[in-house]
């Protein structure tokens, strides 16, 4: 099955900095590669995600990209903020009737 | 998401009871997760259900079972808890289509004495 490696597992930077969370997978037939946001105390949240048609996205101070070529996505966050403080998952799934296998999450600090 | 409602948010119980962790949802998906969140270790699927007579094991269902009462609803027991089940509980629910975007609920938060 699907294997998803998540890098750093914890990550501080100072308010301003940008912010750099590294995915790597191991089924290349895998097309969907959402990031998810986690609070303290309360379910992920969706903030960005990426089809395998697409090697760039961005949202604002967000942007995701993928390497398809060696099977690895990246999220980048610029000029972050003390709200950005959270534990960010990427996920990864194989087509519509296979589930999302998620990373072992990276706890971000952001000190003002 | 207040579309995905979990119940209970938190619960305290005793090894070898049955308890049950409910799972609502107002988006008219038709696909269901249940999830295990331990420190660390990020998100393991328990079990799933793409439709309403569709049930599926996911990596870590020792020790659990569910029900899907309904579209809407997606139960998750514990038929006999033990210590190490002590974790957060998320479910989630998606589309059908193509591309997997989940959306969770709040978690219960489990602790089995």
């Amino acid at each position: 099955g699907e294997n998803v490696e998540q890098h750093p597992s914890t990550l501080s930077v100072q308010e301003g900095d940008s912010a750099v969370i590294k995915c790597t997978y191991s089924d290349s037939a895998s097309n969907y590669f959402p990031w998810y946001k986690q609070e303290l105390g309360k379910g992920p949240q969706l903030i960005i995600d990426i089809r395998s048609n697409v090697g760039e996205k961005k949202d604002q101070r967000i942007a995701v990209t993928l390497n398809k070529t060696a099977k690895h996505f990246s999220l980048h966050i610029t000029e972050t903020q003390p709200e950005d403080s959270a534990v960010y998952f990427c996920a990864a799934s194989i087509g519509g009737y296979s589930t999302l296998t998620f990373g072992k999450g990276t706890m971000l600090l952001v000190s003002p | 998401d207040a579309d995905v409602t979990q119940t209970p948010r938190n619960r305290i119980t005793k090894t070898g009871k049955r308890i049950m962790l409910e799972c609502s949802q107002t988006k008219g998906h038709d696909r269901m997760y249940w999830y295990r969140q331990d420190p660390g270790l990020g998100l393991q699927l328990i079990y799933y259900s793409f439709d309403v007579k569709d049930i599926n094991k996911g990596e870590i269902s020792d020790g659990y079972s569910v029900s899907r009462q309904a579209q809407a609803k997606f139960s998750l027991s514990l038929e006999s808890a033990i210590p190490n089940q002590t974790a957060l509980y998320f479910c989630a629910t998606s589309a059908r289509g193509n591309y997997n975007e989940q959306f969770f609920g709040p978690g219960t938060r489990l602790t089995v004495l």
